[in-house]
């Protein structure tokens, strides 16, 4: 009974190819969250959406596109995946703000290769 | 320009010692700070906060220091178990941001036996 489950764990795939990474909440929280974690292991956000309203948009490469069919649920779609795309991604939910913490996914490992 | 840094990347702290991690912070609009505990390959899960109103905020084994005036932050756990080996994240809210945390690259912590 997992509070925020991404898919899938891992992700392998070729330099240019489109992929999609999934992530559900059944917190009831009302924010999502996607985090990029590099090689230097530092957690950044890209994208922040408020009951479905984007509200922190990151200067990530417009090749990721987040979408958000619902409160409960934020994807993440990126195009023409390149090599320093590889990265662990963090899916995460918050209720009103999140200073009372995030909620986070077990991540995603994306291997572009 | 790293807002939220910590210096140390790894600790390590015999079982039953103080473990004592640092935070350094240079944005002094910075009015909320949080710790978070990470295990492989598992998502950040919260663990402890701190408003700046405040100059220390206790959980049980988890106690969380604030120094304004130096802008450090300290998360003090004792006496350490081998459950709290894991990698250490603080992070920052900036004031008047409901969804923007910062974050520092993470100390991880070993505990000896």
């Amino acid at each position: 009974d997992t509070a925020v489950s991404q898919t899938p764990k891992y992700l392998v795939t070729q330099m240019g190819n489109d992929k999609s990474i999934k992530c559900e909440q059944n917190l009831g929280h009302d924010t999502m969250y996607w985090y990029k974690q590099d090689s230097k292991k530092f957690l950044k956000i890209m994208f922040s959406y408020n009951n479905k309203e984007l509200i922190i948009n990151e200067t990530v490469p417009n090749r990721f596109s987040p979408k958000s069919p619902d409160k409960a649920h934020l994807n993440l779609h990126i195009n023409s995946l390149e090599l320093g795309d590889s990265a662990v991604y963090f899916c995460a939910s918050s209720q009103s703000g999140g200073l009372y913490g995030y909620t986070f996914g077990s991540g995603t490992r994306l291997t572009v290769v | 320009d790293q807002q939220v840094k910590q210096n140390s990347p790894s600790l390590s702290v015999q079982e039953g010692r103080i473990s004592i991690l640092n935070c350094d912070y240079t944005n002094s609009m910075f009015d909320y700070f949080l710790w978070y505990k990470k295990y492989p390959a598992e998502g950040p899960t919260f663990l402890i906060s701190i408003s700046s109103i405040k100059d220390k905020n206790e959980d049980g084994r988890f106690t969380v220091f604030l120094n304004k005036s130096a802008k450090h932050l300290s998360l003090h756990i004792v006496p350490s178990q081998p459950g709290d080996s894991a990698v250490y994240f603080c992070a920052a809210s900036p004031m008047d941001s409901n969804y923007q945390l910062i974050w520092g690259a993470g100390t991880k912590l070993i505990i000896k036996p």
